[in-house]
């Protein structure tokens, strides 16, 4: 198994434009977290979907959207980008949401 | 709110010397304590979890509710220990989200 797998591994977008980050978590996985890691910090809680419905929500604004699909991946959409957006964000999946969470190696996204 | 707090944001140990990282938490309910550990070039991954009282590659964690705390412990370092390492709190069913503390960077010397 190749693990939680994302896509693309680095990003390079302008202030003001969209971006979407890609997970495909473990086979037989169905809970899908987003986590945000700037540098020097820990990582920080995004989304968690479980069973394609939104289960939780970090503070984070609404230019944050996610969702996940029947075949369990998922999408993290950024809207109007900020300087500020520049991290590594992180997939994580478990078999359930209670379940030891696997995590990606992340998307780097730079915002110019 | 939950929080996590890892004072030390780098450490150096010697080779075959006792390694502690300490992990002090802030949570209402009866949290979920966690360490993860990331090797250079490798991804985040768990070392150990508070409730399954494992020992993993000689690390211990022991959860202290009247001191708030879950130090990492191991009584002799090795060089493969050198990683970055971070505490986190789950509040368990229902806020399952994963709170991170900043991280300790543990460099072995050998």
């Amino acid at each position: 198994d190749a693990g939680v797998t994302q896509s693309p591994t680095h990003l390079i977008k302008t202030r003001g434009q969209h971006v979407t980050l890609r997970c495909s978590p473990i086979s037989g996985h169905k809970s899908v977290s987003w986590y945000q890691q700037v540098l020097g910090q820990g990582p920080q809680f995004i989304f968690q979907y479980y069973e394609k419905e939104e289960r939780g929500r970090g503070n984070f604004p609404d230019r944050f959207s996610a969702r996940q699909f029947p075949n369990y991946s998922s999408e993290l959409n950024v809207n109007a980008l900020l300087l500020g957006d520049s991290a590594l964000y992180l997939c994580a999946s478990s078999r359930t949401p209670q379940g030891t969470t696997y995590f990606g190696p992340g998307t780097r996204l730079l915002v110019l | 709110a939950q929080r996590v707090t890892q004072p030390e944001k780098l450490l150096s140990v010697f080779k075959g010397a006792p390694v502690e990282l300490k992990c002090n938490y802030s949570y209402s309910g009866s949290p979920e304590l966690f360490w993860y550990v990331q090797y250079s070039r490798q991804r985040l991954q768990l070392l150990l979890r508070h409730i399954s009282r494992e020992s993993i590659k000689g690390f211990t964690a022991d959860l202290n509710k009247g001191e708030t705390s879950f130090h990492l412990k191991k009584p002799f370092a090795q060089e493969e220990d050198s990683a970055m390492y971070y505490c986190a709190l789950s509040g368990g069913f229902g806020n399952e989200k994963l709170t991170f503390g900043t991280g300790t960077r543990l460099t072995i010397i050998p």
